[in-house]
């Protein structure tokens, strides 16, 4: 089984640049998150969907969009990137509701210069 | 507003001492959850363990156990006899009833390193 899978997996862009980070999962799972890891900070919540067409705003939103348009795939937008948004990122997804774990897919690594 | 709070940023430890990462937790619902997730240096996150809050009893599989205790906010992890492949980051998560969103709230980790 693939679980997620996030794509790509290492990425560089320069400041202002747009990109879409693409996460795909195949458990059939209604909640779908995206998160940002920094050192020693976590991981911090940026949008989360608990279904196809409703998203809803995390912890750090600003820079970023999603949508959810199929229960299987959740992107993440970089509208304007900028050097504060040089992290790793992680999709995951949950069969549902708060009593579930979350399955993480390998991550991103976005560098912006 | 929920919280959870890892004090200790890095643990080092000798092969086979015992080690306890801590956690407490902060939270207005009188339903939530807890997890432990493991992050090994390869960097994928993997889910240890989930106690409910209307569930104390502790838990023991075989090197890790987990002592959660309602009356102190805490959910505490123990590693028996560590080794060498325990070296990871380990990240304690909350997630409550109330929102059903299937997202958590995770502390910032504590970095544990078993020498040899």
């Amino acid at each position: 089984n693939a679980g997620v899978t996030q794509t790509p997996k290492f990425q560089v862009l320069k400041t202002g640049q747009s990109m879409t980070l693409q996460c795909a999962q195949d458990m059939n799972h209604e909640y779908m998150s995206w998160y940002r890891q920094d050192p020693g900070m976590g991981l911090r919540l940026i949008h989360y969907s608990v279904g196809a067409g409703i998203t809803d705003q995390g912890e750090v939103p600003n820079g970023y969009n999603v949508s959810r348009s199929t229960t299987e795939d959740f992107p993440l937008r970089l509208l304007s990137a900028a050097p504060s948004q040089t992290s790793v990122y992680f999709c995951a997804s949950s069969a549902g509701q708060s009593n579930q774990p979350q399955h993480f897919g390998d991550g991103t690594r976005l560098s912006i210069l | 507003a929920q919280k959870v709070t890892q004090a200790q940023t890095e643990i080092s430890v000798v092969e086979k001492e015992d080690v306890t990462l801590d956690c407490v937790y902060e939270t207005r619902d009188t339903t939530y959850y807890l997890f432990w997730y493991k992050q090994p240096p390869s960097g994928e996150l993997v889910f240890l363990i989930r106690r409910n809050s209307f569930d104390e009893q502790n838990e023991i599989s075989g090197r890790y156990s987990w002592n959660f205790q309602k009356s102190t906010s805490s959910f505490n992890f123990t590693i028996t006899a560590s080794q060498v492949v325990d070296s990871a980051v380990y990240f304690c998560a909350l997630s409550e009833k109330s929102t059903n969103a299937g997202k958590s709230t995770f502390g910032d980790g504590t970095t544990l390193t078993v020498k040899p």
